[in-house]
């Protein structure tokens, strides 16, 4: 069966240090990959995805960047922190080609201090 | 620009009562449309989802959608919440043939017992 995993669960950063989320697929090949931040009042939002190897696509201009080094491994960088960027961020894979549902891992609680 | 709207930010109901949430999304076209769960402190679970055919969804616990295409809706709906619904609900959509999926802002859901 498919896993996904994404950490750490918990991380406290000063501004202006460096980012570096990981998150990994078992049991599938070719993933579609996704970066979201969910922020309350205003749901998930889609920051990042991915159909492929080096293949990145970015939804919204940020402090942040992705990157996807593996098939099944999908990072998500910045590389000096912002207040603003503190939130919940979780990434997602999906079945590539047909389209299936969205399968979360458990998400990053990311505060800046 | 793809979007998905959830108009009920928060619903308070009793036990027993009945529940639709409302969700709209904005492009034509072929689309997949999901609802997804999100219970305090775990991460999110898909409820139900559409493709094609039928367009009344069944769910998990009880929950079901209706895909109107005309109103480009698709409405969740259960006939008896339980306490233990109390949850964050979101509807999201893909376009067919694209990757990206997209999410709305959330509904709250507090079931009083």
């Amino acid at each position: 069966s498919q896993t996904i995993h994404q950490w750490p669960a918990t991380l406290v950063q000063p501004v202006g240090s460096p980012l570096s989320l990981e998150c990994t697929v078992e049991g599938t090949s070719n993933p579609n990959l996704y970066w979201y931040r969910q922020a309350a009042g205003r749901g998930l939002q889609l920051l990042f995805y991915s159909v492929g190897i080096g293949q990145i696509s970015s939804e919204v201009p940020q402090n942040l960047s992705a990157s996807r080094p593996q098939d099944r491994q999908f990072i998500l960088s910045s590389k000096k922190l912002l207040l603003s960027d503190s939130g919940f961020y979780l990434c997602a894979w999906s079945v590539a080609g047909i389209g299936t549902e969205a399968f979360f891992g458990q998400g990053t609680r990311l505060t800046v201090v | 620009a793809q979007s998905v709207s959830q108009h009920n930010h928060h619903v308070i109901l009793s036990e027993a009562a009945s529940l639709e949430l409302g969700c709209n999304y904005s492009y034509g076209g072929t689309v997949n449309l999901f609802w997804y769960v999100q219970y305090p402190g775990q991460h999110l679970q898909l409820l139900l989802k559409y493709f094609s055919g039928d367009p009344l969804v069944k769910g998990i616990k009880g929950f079901e959608a209706e895909f109107i295409k005309s109103k480009f809706s698709f409405n969740l709906r259960k006939p008896s919440v339980q306490w233990s619904d109390t949850a964050e609900y979101f509807c999201a959509a893909r376009r067919g043939g694209y990757q990206k999926v997209t999410f709305g802002t959330g509904t709250k859901l507090q079931v009083i017992p």
